[in-house]
Parts: structure tokens; sequence; C-alpha cells
């Protein structure tokens, strides 16, 4: 079975633009969660959605938005980008949510640089 | 909300050698799991080993193995015959009851020396 596959896996875009990051879930997954991995912040997460319906926001400003598609693909973007989104992008999927203790199985992840 | 923290910014162990990464969370939930994770330099992020609070024994995967520690909210993973492919970044994480939104620790950088 395929792994968590994210596109792209490095992205170079400059402050004000807008940038949109592609995870696909392992087959049969439903939920799709995202994560910000930066030096100063550490992971944190971002949202989670589970048949296409947001179910879970962290902390983040409204300039990071998501969606899920039927076939439980997710795209994460990024309006009006700022030094500081530069980061590392996880994607994680897990058979479903609601439940238990799901594990979670992450994407190579996205790098972006913002310059 | 759960907060998982590390203390341990780095670490290093002797190839063949046992290192214990240390791990204290808090949460006012009685349903969560703890999880640690590896991330070696590829960024790949890989579930190391998982335990469930309700359950007492400690759980082991191979040369990987925690000691919770409940009441103490401490969920520590040793590594037995550390090998020069366990240097990564360790990270511990919890999810509170049914949510996903997984609260990781800052990490600690293991070094495994030859």
């Amino acid at each position: 079975k395929a792994g968590v596959t994210q596109t792209p896996r490095y992205l170079i875009k400059t402050r004000g633009q807008q940038v949109t990051l592609s995870c696909s879930p392992i087959s049969g997954h439903r939920s799709v969660s995202w994560y910000q991995q930066t030096p100063g912040q550490g992971l944190q997460f971002l949202f989670e959605y589970f048949s296409e319906t947001q179910r879970n926001k962290g902390n983040f400003p409204g300039r990071f938005s998501g969606r899920q598609f039927s076939n439980s693909r997710s795209e994460m973007n990024v309006s009006t980008l700022e030094l500081g989104d530069s980061a590392l992008y996880l994607c994680a999927s897990s058979f479903t949510s609601g439940a238990l203790g799901n594990e979670q199985f992450f994407g190579p992840g996205t790098r972006l640089t913002v310059l | 909300a759960q907060t998982v923290t590390q203390s341990q910014p780095e670490m290093s162990v002797q190839e063949a050698e046992t290192v214990t990464l240390s791990c204290t969370y808090d949460t006012s939930e009685n349903n969560y799991y703890l999880f640690w994770y590896k991330q070696p330099p590829s960024r790949q992020m890989i579930l190391v080993i998982r335990q469930e609070a309700y359950k007492q024994q400690n759980a082991t995967e191979n040369r990987f193995s925690v000691n919770f520690q409940k009441a103490a909210k401490s969920f520590s993973l040793k590594i037995s015959d550390s090998q020069l492919g366990d240097t990564a970044m360790y990270f511990c994480a919890a999810i509170e009851g049914i949510n996903n939104d997984m609260r990781f620790g800052a990490g600690t950088r293991l070094t495994v020396k030859p």
C-alpha cells in the first residue's frame, strides 16, 4: 500500500504570494491532518479534515486554509505569504476521525521557503 | 489541551548501548494516547511506539520500549542496542480523546556514535 504523498516537495515563493500544497492520504484513509514544523515553534497542528469537512483547527490566522475532496485528497492554501511562513508542512492521514488514538501516518513534507 | 515537554534537546550514545529519552505531558482527559515519533534527516516522520493511557503495561517494539508512569505523567523511551540508523530527532506526542489534534514536544536530537 502506498504511503502518504505530498506535492510539491520543495517550493520557493516571495512575500505576498499565495501557495497551495497537496496531500494524498493512504488509500482508505479518510482523515487528513496538517502540521507546520519550524525550528522556533516546533511542530504545530494546523487543521484536520474528515469527509470533506474541517473537524479541528489549530491556532493559526485565517490566511491558512484547507479543503478536502471526495477522494480524501487534501489541499492547504496560504495566502499573502510572510517570511515566517517558511517551514516544513507535514500532512498525516489516518483511517478515521473521532475515535480513540487514531494512528497518524505522515508524508515526507513540503519545504516552503518564503523570500 | 494537552502539553508535551521534552527537556533534553540533544543526547548521544555509543553504538550497541542503551539510551533513555524523557518526556512529560499534561492533560485533563482520562482517554489519551502517547506516541514516540522518529524523524531522521530525510524528514519523514516515523511512528516508533504508542501507548494507550488505559493500559498499565508498558508498550514494547523490538529494541524500543517505554516507561509509562501515569501518575507522574511521564513517558520515557528506552532504546536498547542502539544502532547508527537510530540517529534522528525523536518527538514525544499526545492525542486527547477522539481528537486528531496531535501535540508534540520540542524534540530530542539523538546521535548514535560508532
